[in-house]
Formats: C-alpha cells, structure tokens, sequence
C-alpha cells in the first residue's frame, strides 16, 4: 500500500499563474518532506524540503506546505514558467531514516 | 555540487542474461540506493547501503541483488533478467543517516530486457 500518495497524475496551469501541486501521506511517523522534479532522460533533481517542525518553507518561486493533521502537503509555484513543465514528486521519510517513499509523480505543464 | 553517475544511458539485453548496471558518486556519501521508475508507480526501492559491504532490501528486491565493495560505487545486478524488469533505474546517494539529507540522483539508465 502507498505510503505516499499523489492523486493527480497531471496538471495545467497558464504562464503566470500559479501551480500548487498536492501530496497526502499515511505514515504518522513522516517526519521530513521534499519535492523533487524530474525532466525527460534525467535523474529527478531535489527541489525543497520542509521538516514536521514547520508549515511553510519557501525557496524562491517555490512555497512547500504542510498539514500535519491533515498529513497533506502542497508545493506552490509562483509565477509558474514554461520551464517549470516537468512530472514532480513529492518523498517522505521518518526521523533519521534515510530510507523515502515516493509518490507516483505529477505531471505539469504550463502553457505560454 | 554532487555527481551522481550511471553508466549507460539505454540499456538492451536478452531474457535470461546476467545485467550489471553501475553507479559512482563523488561526494563521499555513506548512502547509495537503487530505485525503478515505471509510469503510475513512482520510485520504489529495490536496494539500499549505508556503508561499505552493507545492504538492505527495499521494496521490491526479488530478482535484483547488489554489490558496494568501495564506498563510491554500488552495482544493482539482475540475476537472470525478465521481461517484467524493463523499466528505468536511478541510482541516488545521500550524507549519513540521522539528519535529514535530500537523495541526490544520477540520470537513469532505461533497461530493456527483450
């Protein structure tokens, strides 16, 4: 059973606007959360973490969320470009464990 | 900024043979895993290392074994390779356990097993 789950496969957004990708966990024991991006034919890169001591983490662009009670977490782009179109995974983990669990991915795409 | 390297980009082989797929990081990482991305289903892990000689099973290990004889490098070998084991595979590698480090991926090598 997914730990982690991503429940839109896809998403389009208008250059400008903004994008908010969503991602619900099961684990109560998460403690640690990032997004990642991945382009065609290459590695997904890390985008943004946040730790369960926090809600909100922001890094440019990109604002990450997190609902501990709701155990949902959102990633918002802002303005989303052309070159945000990518899939995006949303990855889990427990307190000093090394080990993530990894959404099935979001596919974006953002329309000049 | 960490190097993570695979060695093939594309990948053919034959139902039944014995595949090697290769990993290298520059970064002096204690941790190395293998992932295999197939549409719908994410990243699971097959196969983890937090040191040298030392392995763990992930998510979905049956058929695949691995190999870290130096600290840089952690090999994923399909024993007898099946059709069902075409997919793409990532290698990662993060700093040491016990604080909260992203994974840092290579760019995959997409396997077909014929």
């Amino acid at each position: 059973d997914q730990q982690v789950k991503q429940n839109s496969p896809s998403l389009s957004v208008q250059e400008g606007r903004i994008s908010i990708l969503n991602c619900d966990y099961t684990n109560s024991m998460f403690d640690y959360f990032l997004w990642y991006k991945k382009y065609p034919a290459e590695g997904p890169t890390f985008l943004i973490s946040i730790s369960s001591i926090k809600d909100k983490n922001e890094d440019g662009r990109f604002t990450v969320f997190l609902n501990k009670s709701a155990k949902h977490l959102s990633l918002h782009i802002v303005p989303s470009q052309p070159g945000d179109s990518a899939v995006y995974f949303c990855a889990a983990s427990e307190y000093n464990f090394n080990k993530f669990y990894f959404g099935s991915g979001t596919k974006l795409n953002v329309k000049p | 900024d960490v190097k993570v390297t695979q060695s093939s980009r594309y990948l053919v082989k034959r139902t039944g043979e014995k595949v090697f797929l290769e990993c290298v990081q520059d970064m002096d990482h204690e941790n190395m895993f293998w992932y295999r991305q197939d549409p719908g289903l994410g990243l699971r892990l097959i196969y983890f290392s937090y040191d040298v000689k030392m392995k763990e099973k992930g998510d979905i290990p049956e058929g695949y074994s691995v190999s870290r004889e130096k600290k840089e490098r952690f090999s994923l070998i399909l024993e007898s390779a099946s059709t069902n084991q075409t997919s793409m595979y990532l290698c990662a590698s993060s700093l040491t356990s016990g604080h909260n480090q992203p994974q840092h991926f290579g760019d995959g090598t997409r396997l077909s097993i014929l």
